[in-house]
């Protein structure tokens, strides 16, 4: 099982700074990783695939970027809404298996 | 509009069979590259993902947890059934479905249920 683990664990930010979320996973999984917002209470929200592919309707803020083992999120300038937790996802195409990181929780600082 | 909603039980007893109904609107399992999959939470940790059906009644399992589930679907219902045998405490969990994006075979899942919470106590 590839086991994806994310940094930090929780990261502090003030409105209108940029965040940069990590994640690393423990084999190669080329481009087959996805970033997902979770607020409390909500489904989580697909933001980026294909490492860094904007899903329908993600402002241009987020970012992803890294391929093989290591990936980030950047959030250029944070706002209110986008205080949450994000996790990343690795995704097999074949055969079809998904792992998720245990998540990194965006304060506000 | 794509739409997910999971029902079942909220409380089972340990050694139980869990059965969670996902009914959705918005596509049909019988369109190819169409698939449901199903992740859950346990309060305050991560997601993890349990088992996808797609359109050609292709199944995948999570490899830890395969002797445990079932996932079927009832195509003229719009629904896909999820059950799982032998609940322990440590299912305690969020239950969620969500659609699997349709230009893949991958597990990458674009549209999620509200989640439904099921706690497994005696």
């Amino acid at each position: 099982e590839i086991v994806m683990t994310q940094s930090p664990a929780t990261l502090s930010v003030s409105p209108g700074e940029r965040a940069t979320l990590s994640c690393r996973a423990s084999q190669s999984v080329s481009s087959n990783l996805a970033w997902y917002q979770q607020k409390p209470g909500q489904a989580p929200r697909l933001l980026i695939y294909g490492a860094s592919t904007r899903a329908t309707g993600i402002p241009a803020r987020f970012s992803g970027s890294g391929s093989g083992t290591e990936f980030t999120l950047t959030i250029s300038s944070l706002q209110s809404e986008d205080f949450a937790v994000y996790y990343c996802q690795q995704y097999n195409n074949w055969p079809p298996e998904s792992t998720f990181g245990q998540g990194t929780k965006l304060e506000i600082k | 509009q794509i739409t997910l909603k999971e029902s079942g039980p909220t409380l089972v007893k340990p050694t139980q069979t869990l059965t969670l109904t996902c009914t959705f609107s918005g596509f049909s399992l019988s369109t190819s590259g169409v698939g449901v999959g199903w992740i859950r939470q346990p309060p305050g940790k991560a997601l993890e993902w349990l088992a996808l059906i797609y359109w050609d009644d292709d199944k995948r399992y999570s490899p830890s947890l395969k002797s445990r589930l079932t996932i079927t679907k009832d195509t003229s219902k719009n629904q896909v059934v999820l059950t799982m045998t032998n609940m322990d405490p440590v299912d305690t969990a969020t239950y969620y479905c969500a659609h699997k994006r349709v230009a893949t075979r991958a597990l990458l899942f674009d549209y999620w249920g509200q989640g439904t919470l099921v706690t497994v106590s005696s």
